[in-house]
């Protein structure tokens, strides 16, 4: 089955800095990378998502980059607001033709920290 | 998107003594999940909640300690057996897919589930 190895788990960063996550993937088949962001208490959310036909996708100050040679995708926060404070989960699946999903795998987390 | 209650929010339970789930969307949904989040872990899917048919249960999980029930495309229940402190953890349901057209996945708010 697919397995997602996802780094750092701890990120610290300064407000206004940039930060960078990234996970690695292992079935080839996968073709479909969600990230979620899960604060303290609350519900994981869908912040950007990235299909394999895609090689970056940008909404506002988040990026989603996928090689699909090397099977890794990263997730970068520019310009980090202390309220970016949260976990990060990336995932991996395959959807089939009709969209749906087969099931998601996640990563393990990272917890990111944005300092004032 | 989809709008997706679930209940109880939490609750304490004596061990042995077993715990139903429900997820209730508002909209009529093609997949519906269950994963289970220890704290300060990730989320690891129990199974996948199939319409009409019995659910599809994922390695290290099986149906007799967490039943699944899923009626319609709208609703689902998980069931928390013979409960051990083991047992405690955050459920989450999660659905994805419908009429409307989305394909990423929802989660409902979570149970936060304390065995005693």
């Amino acid at each position: 089955g697919e397995n997602v190895e996802q780094h750092p788990s701890t990120l610290s960063v300064q407000e206004g800095d940039s930060a960078v996550i990234k996970c690695t993937y292992s079935d080839s088949a996968s073709n479909y990378f969600p990230w979620y962001k899960q604060e303290l208490g609350k519900r994981p959310q869908l912040i950007i998502d990235i299909r394999s036909n895609v090689g970056e996708k940008k909404d506002q100050r988040i990026a989603v980059t996928l090689n699909k040679t090397a099977k890794h995708f990263s997730l970068h926060i520019t310009e980090t607001q202390p309220e970016d404070s949260a976990v990060y989960f990336c995932a991996a699946s395959r959807k089939n033709s009709g969209g749906s999903n087969y099931k998601l795998t996640f990563g393990k987390g990272t917890l990111l920290t944005v300092n004032p | 998107s989809a709008v997706i209650s679930q209940k109880p929010s939490r609750d304490i339970c004596q061990r042995g003594t077993s715990l139903t789930i429900q997820c209730q969307v508002d909209s009529q949904v093609t997949m519906m999940f269950w994963y289970r989040q220890q704290p300060g872990q990730s989320l690891t899917l129990i199974a996948t909640a199939n319409q009409g048919s019995e659910a599809t249960y994922e390695s290290g999980f099986v149906i007799d300690k967490f039943p699944i029930s899923r009626p319609n495309l709208t609703f689902s229940t998980l069931t928390v057996s013979n409960m051990s402190p083991e047992d405690s953890s955050i459920y989450l349901c999660s659905v994805e897919g419908g009429p409307t057209g989305f394909t990423e996945a929802f989660f409902g708010q979570g149970t936060r589930l304390t065995v005693v």
